[in-house]
Formats: structure tokens, sequence, C-alpha cells
């Protein structure tokens, strides 16, 4: 079946602007995750979703970031007033259920602010 | 913050030699996965070990887990060149309250030469 996808693949931006990018899970994953890697700080962990809800966003780097999840399926990840430092691949990733389960990963969106 | 420690950070081997990495966690965990990344994109999945499980095979794959070092390694038998890729090993743990959030390591850089 298929697995997840991101778009847009790659997005160049400039610095002040918004940004919006879209994560598609698998088909019937309740999970759903937010991750971001960049050179100086790994691979961290943003936000997850079980169905629509976002319970802890405390992982989120700063106010300026926000997410969303709509019908338990499409997942936006939305940067307001982009920074340089917002320059990494923002990678989502579903599971079957919360905790305890493989996450499958999509391709990544690779984020470049100017 | 990251939770795993990877070693080697970068590895060189002869196509057909075995590959072996490890990887050192803090806290108590529920799981760890290890990961393979190619030209620094997309996550794909290798193996899910739990905590109660010691070792685990998949293909040309091993994974042990000794959680009472906080330890686990991963070997790639008979190394192919397609294996050149970082692997990085993300722990699931205990106490995050049941979230799912992977905390990944630094990664291992490793390259098979044909």
């Amino acid at each position: 079946g298929a697995g997840v996808s991101q778009s847009p693949s790659n997005k160049v931006t400039e610095k002040g602007k918004d940004v919006e990018l879209r994560c598609d899970p698998i088909s019937g994953h309740t999970a759903l995750y937010w991750y971001r890697q960049s050179l100086g700080q790994g691979l961290e962990f943003l936000i997850y979703f079980q169905g629509n809800s976002a319970p802890d966003k405390s992982g989120l780097p700063s106010d300026r970031f926000s997410a969303e999840r709509t019908g338990g399926s499409v997942s936006t990840l939305t940067i307001q007033r982009t920074q340089q430092e917002d320059s990494a691949v923002y990678l989502c990733a579903s599971s079957v259920t919360l905790a305890g389960e493989t996450q499958y990963f999509g391709p990544g969106t690779r984020l470049l602010v100017l | 913050s990251q939770q795993g420690e990877e070693d080697p950070q970068a590895l060189s081997i002869q196509e057909g030699e075995n590959a072996t990495m490890n990887c050192s966690y803090k806290t108590s965990i529920n799981n760890l996965q290890w990961y393979r990344q190619n030209s620094g994109r997309g996550l794909v999945h290798l193996i899910l070990i739990r905590s109660n499980e010691r070792e685990k095979h998949s293909g040309r794959l091993r994974v042990t887990l000794d959680t009472s070092k906080k330890s686990s390694s991963l070997l790639i038998t008979a190394s192919r060149a397609a294996d050149t890729a970082s692997y990085f090993c993300a722990t699931e743990e205990i106490g995050s309250g049941n979230t799912g959030k992977l905390i990944f390591g630094q990664g291992t850089t490793l390259q098979v030469k044909p």
C-alpha cells in the first residue's frame, strides 16, 4: 500500500514568509508525528497527533510553529514568519496506534529559508 | 534533546564484510527502533525491538538489546554497496506519557566500498 507522503519535497522561501508543509499518513494510522532534522540539532521530535488531537505542543520550537490534523488523516505544519534557523528537513511519520508501534516515515520536506 | 549516542560516528568497510553499530541510551525504554537514511531524506524502518526482547533478526540484520547496559547493536552481515547510508537508533521512553515520541541518536554513517 501507499506509504507516508509529504509535500512539497523542497521549499525555498524568504525570511519572514509563512510556509505550510503537508503530510499524508498511511491510511488507517491513527497516530501521526512531526520531526525536524537539522545539521546542528540532529533529529528532534516536534509534535504528535492521536486522531485529530495534539495534546502536547511543548516540542514545537516557538509559537511561530503550529500544526493541525483534520479528519484523522492529513496534517499540516505551518511556520509563520520564517527565520533562517528554521531551515531543515521536516519529517512526518505515522503509526497504527500511539506508542509501542513502528513509525513509518515520509520522504520529508527540505525547507530553505533565505 | 538527544538520548542516544551512536558509535562509531562513521564506518567504512569493504563489500562482503560485516558492519556493527552501537547505540547507548540513558533512560528506561518501551522499545528501540533502528532506521536507515539515504541522502538525508526519509527514514526507512529496519527493526523494532521491545524492552523484553534480547535479539531480533531480519534478513542480513541482527539487533541486540541489553537493557541492563542501556545499549543496542545493529549488525549488518555480508554488506553490500547499497547498504551505504546513515543508520539511526531511536528510543521510545517509558514515562513519555505513551506518546510514541522517539528520541534519536546522532547516527552512524556507513560506507561500503565495492
